[in-house]
């Protein structure tokens, strides 16, 4: 079964409106992290936000916000007042810890287009 | 940003050859990743290390080998490279000491096998 599921494959947004970009997870473990990272077509993996398990609050980090839902295990990423530059991959991806490592499972990724 | 390089950026080579990507790091971090990524799967772990000669698989470790004899280095090896390994590489290191243990990547290594 797929741990990580992004049912977006591309997303399109004007820019400077929000998106929403989706991400559901399936872990029996109380204790993980889930990660956004944005690969813009240059290649390189840029990390974004990060949510724990047991964070009372949703992240935030400037623009980006993780709309965490742990009972629906739902971890959406929202991008506001959108740019031209955020046209990119966007992946999602946990982490479930264990001993002897941190490993990430990633989606698929969504391929978000900004439009002018 | 994370002092990570990996070379070499690109390379091509042929069925049946051995090749080795070199990860290095200059932050010192713990934990160290090979993963792949190909078109439809996401980044997928290889072999991962959680310190200098502490290794272990990933999803995806058949044909690949590794090896970490400093901190700051982590060598991915195709013994004998196939065209299903032909894919973009990432190295990725990570410290728990940080807190959220957050995994940054290196710039990827584009290997083609004809």
């Amino acid at each position: 079964a797929q741990k990580i599921t992004q049912t977006q494959p591309g997303m399109f947004v004007q820019e400077k409106e929000a998106v929403t970009l989706d991400c559901t997870y399936d872990t029996s473990d109380p204790s993980y992290g889930l990660f956004w990272y944005k690969q813009p077509s240059s290649g390189e993996m840029i990390f974004l936000i990060y949510q724990g398990s047991y964070d009372q609050q949703n992240a935030t980090e400037g623009r980006y916000s993780l709309n965490f839902q742990k009972a629906r295990k739902s971890a959406n990423l929202v991008i506001s007042a959108s740019q031209l530059g955020d046209s990119a991959m966007y992946f999602c991806a946990m982490r479930e810890p264990e001993v002897g490592g941190s490993r990430l499972t990633f989606g698929e990724g969504t391929q978000l287009t900004v439009n002018p | 940003d994370a002092g990570i390089t990996q070379s070499p950026r690109h390379k091509v080579t042929e069925t049946g050859t051995p090749v080795t990507l070199r990860c290095h790091q200059t932050e010192n971090h713990r934990y160290m990743y090979w993963y792949r990524q190909d078109p439809g799967h996401g980044l997928r772990l290889i072999h991962y290390s959680y310190g200098v000669k502490d290794t272990d698989k990933g999803e995806v470790s058949d044909g690949y080998s590794v090896s970490r004899s400093k901190t700051e280095d982590f060598l991915l090896t195709l013994e004998s490279a196939t065209s299903s390994q032909t894919s973009v590489y990432f190295c990725a290191i990570s410290d728990p000491v940080t807190g959220t243990d957050t995994q940054y990547f290196g710039p990827g290594t584009r290997l083609t096998v004809l």
